[in-house]
Parts: structure tokens; C-alpha cells; sequence
């Protein structure tokens, strides 16, 4: 257990929808990534918040948006969803910004399936 | 630019034989480079991580990794396959923006089989 949580685990919804994920990092770690893996991309970073600022964007669609509130937890918003939406979403936490040998500590995921 | 290549997509072993997943990685400068794994249904767990200070990395459940810069690689092995070794295991470089930030960037993943 990496001590980062996700919740809902799985999440079914139609096309054009908007859903809500939702992540609380490990305590005590002030940065949240955001990652989606699909069968057909992969592993791919969305964004990056730092102690509620955004920091770093990675391919992420304009129908996506996310934020980190002040208790640090984060959301991912997804909006009009498409069928290739469907993916593992994956939030993860490190202790600070830069630390190059930080690694960062995973959840379990959301899988989203958009029908 | 930085990136990572991981060499095989599939690799399968038998129980008890030594596993060997290959991974390369381009970088402008001094990487810094992890393994994870991903057992099916579950996150990404951190096997192990190459911080500079030695150029083979001890990592859990026995696995190893060698640093090597004139080959710029980072390949993973481990002495005897279990039959919970099988997964799928990524490669990933850290890439630092000038903004003083990082992100990790992961290969596309080699899953392991491990057959009795």
C-alpha cells in the first residue's frame, strides 16, 4: 500500500458526460501527477500540482482540467467524454517539487469506462 | 530530450531462471532512472531506483539493476524467476523542466511470464 488513495475504483458513464476522480496523496507529500494509461498510448503524465498550484502540463486535453484544494487532495475533472477516453487514470504523490531522485508513489487507479 | 526505450515487450521465463528485462534511455545529462511494476489490477510499485551513488542498484523481491553510461542502459534482472514476478515492469527516466520541476517519462512496459 503506497498510502496515495483514488476513489471511485471503477467508473462507467456514456459518451459526452463529466466525471469527477479523486485523489489524496500520502501525508505529508505537497505534489500530485496525474496519468492516464491506455492500451494504445501507454503510460502518458497529465499534470502536475505543487502545494495547490499547478506546475507541469503533459499531454492532457482541453475537456480535462484538475486542481489541488488545501488539503492537498486533487480532482480530475473529465468533460465530454469520448469512447477514447476509456482508460486507467492514475494520481500520484512525492514529497516535494524537484527532487530528481524522489520517486513517486502510486494508487491503485480508476479505471473509466466510457460507453 | 530525454526518453526511455524498453527493448522487449514480452518476455517469458520459467520458474527459477534468471530474468533479464532491457531497457535503454537517452538524456542530455546525468538521468536519474527507476523500475516500477504493475501487477495486474494494482498501481505502480517502485522496484528500485538509480540515485548516483552506485551503479547496481539493489531493489526488492531480488531484483537488481546495472547503471552503465557508456551504454546508456539500465537493464533489470533478478537471479530466479518466481511465479509472482509476473507483470508488467516499466522503465522510467525523470526528466527536469527549467522551471525547476520534474516528471517521470516510462517506456511502454515489457510484461514478464513466468511459466512453471
Amino acid at each position: 500500500d503506497s498510502g496515495v488513495t483514488q476513489t471511485p475504483k471503477h467508473l462507467i458513464t456514456a459518451t459526452g458526460q463529466r466525471v469527477t476522480l479523486r485523489c489524496s496523496p500520502r501525508s505529508g507529500d505537497l505534489s500530485v501527477y496525474w496519468y492516464q494509461q491506455s492500451l494504445d498510448q501507454g503510460l502518458q503524465f497529465l499534470i502536475h500540482y505543487y502545494n495547490g498550484e499547478e506546475r507541469a502540463k503533459g499531454n492532457i486535453l482541453e475537456r480535462f482540467s484538475a486542481q489541488q484544494f488545501p488539503d492537498l487532495h486533487s480532482e480530475l475533472n473529465l468533460s465530454s467524454l469520448e469512447l477514447g477516453d476509456s482508460a486507467l487514470y492514475f494520481c500520484a504523490s512525492s514529497p516535494g517539487l524537484a527532487e530528481t531522485y524522489n520517486e513517486q508513489f502510486f494508487g491503485p487507479g480508476t479505471r473509466l469506462t466510457v460507453l | 530530450a530525454q526518453s526511455v526505450t524498453q527493448l522487449d515487450s514480452h518476455v517469458s521465463v520459467s520458474e527459477g531462471t534468471p530474468v533479464l528485462l532491457r531497457c535503454n534511455y537517452s538524456s542530455s545529462y546525468s538521468p536519474s532512472l527507476f523500475w516500477y511494476v504493475q501487477h495486474p489490477n494494482k498501481g505502480l510499485q517502485l522496484l528500485l531506483k538509480y540515485t548516483s551513488a552506485a551503479t547496481l542498484v539493489k531493489g526488492i523481491n531480488g531484483f537488481e539493476a546495472e547503471f552503465k553510461k557508456s551504454e546508456t542502459s539500465f537493464h533489470l534482472t533478478k537471479p530466479s524467476a518466481h511465479m509472482s514476478d509476473a507483470a508488467e515492469y516499466f522503465c522510467v527516466v525523470s526528466y527536469m523542466f527549467s522551471g525547476g520541476y520534474n516528471k517521470l517519462i516510462f517506456g511502454a512496459g515489457t510484461r514478464l511470464a513466468v511459466h512453471p
